[in-house]
């Protein structure tokens, strides 16, 4: 699975958009970006995928550059409970690899009232 | 609340012991996957099983070994348990492991070896 880089910490105020940067410049053409995000010591939590077209879902908006090479999480209107650390992973679908989500550090983000 | 359980919630036991962590999967999932936390480690992925048989071994021990049974739950056993074992493990279920298919996590067992 290609690597990615996250800033390790972000901060946002409360109401406001955040947004997650991820690298992962080494990307394949049959690689797809993950963003799950762990609350407090949590069991972590999916938020969306995609693979090259921009997605959105009730949660978060992902942005892919056209290149693949990095993307954005986009959390439209951050409240207090959005405080987590957010993984960016890319991963394979099957292969040896099946289901294996490889984690990295994450970016913790704070939002502040 | 993912729809996965996980028992017990935390464990305290002492260096040479064995313990078994036990999870059960959200209804109409068929793998199971193991997940170890610790402070200088991160997340790591540990071994995946699909409808009974396993299908991704992670950097898992030795000492280390799982099981999904026919109801589609599933144990990891620790055995020989060192101080560094200590750890949050974490069980999560999907449909499947193919793409799309989100994984759930359940709450975690909180392990303490002392």
């Amino acid at each position: 699975d290609a690597k990615t880089t996250q800033p390790p910490s972000m901060d946002c105020a409360e109401g406001r958009a955040a947004n997650l940067p991820c690298n992962h410049s080494t990307i394949s053409g049959n690689e797809y970006v993950y963003w799950y995000r762990q609350i407090h010591s949590q069991g972590p939590q999916y938020i969306i995928h995609g693979l090259k077209n921009n997605e959105t879902n009730e949660m978060a908006s992902l942005i892919i550059t056209e290149d693949r090479k990095s993307s954005t999480l986009i959390l439209p209107h951050a409240t207090l409970r959005d405080t987590a650390v957010y993984y960016c992973i890319v991963r394979l679908d099957g292969g040896t690899s099946y289901g294996k989500l490889t984690f990295g550090q994450g970016t913790i983000l704070t939002v502040h009232p | 609340d993912s729809g996965v359980t996980q028992t017990p919630k935390h464990l305290i036991t002492a260096t040479g012991q064995r313990v078994t962590l036990r999870c059960s999967p959200r209804s109409g999932d068929l793998s199971v996957y193991w997940y170890q936390q610790s402070l200088d480690q991160g997340l790591q992925f540990l071994i995946q099983y699909y409808n009974g048989e396993e299908r991704a071994k992670g950097n898992i021990l030795e000492r280390f070994s799982a099981q999904q049974f026919p109801d589609l739950h599933s144990e990891l056993n620790l055995s020989s348990l060192e101080l560094g074992d200590s750890a949050l493990y974490f069980c999560a279920s999907s449909v499947d492991g193919g793409l799309g298919n989100e994984q759930f996590f359940g709450p975690g067992t909180r392990l303490t070896v002392l």
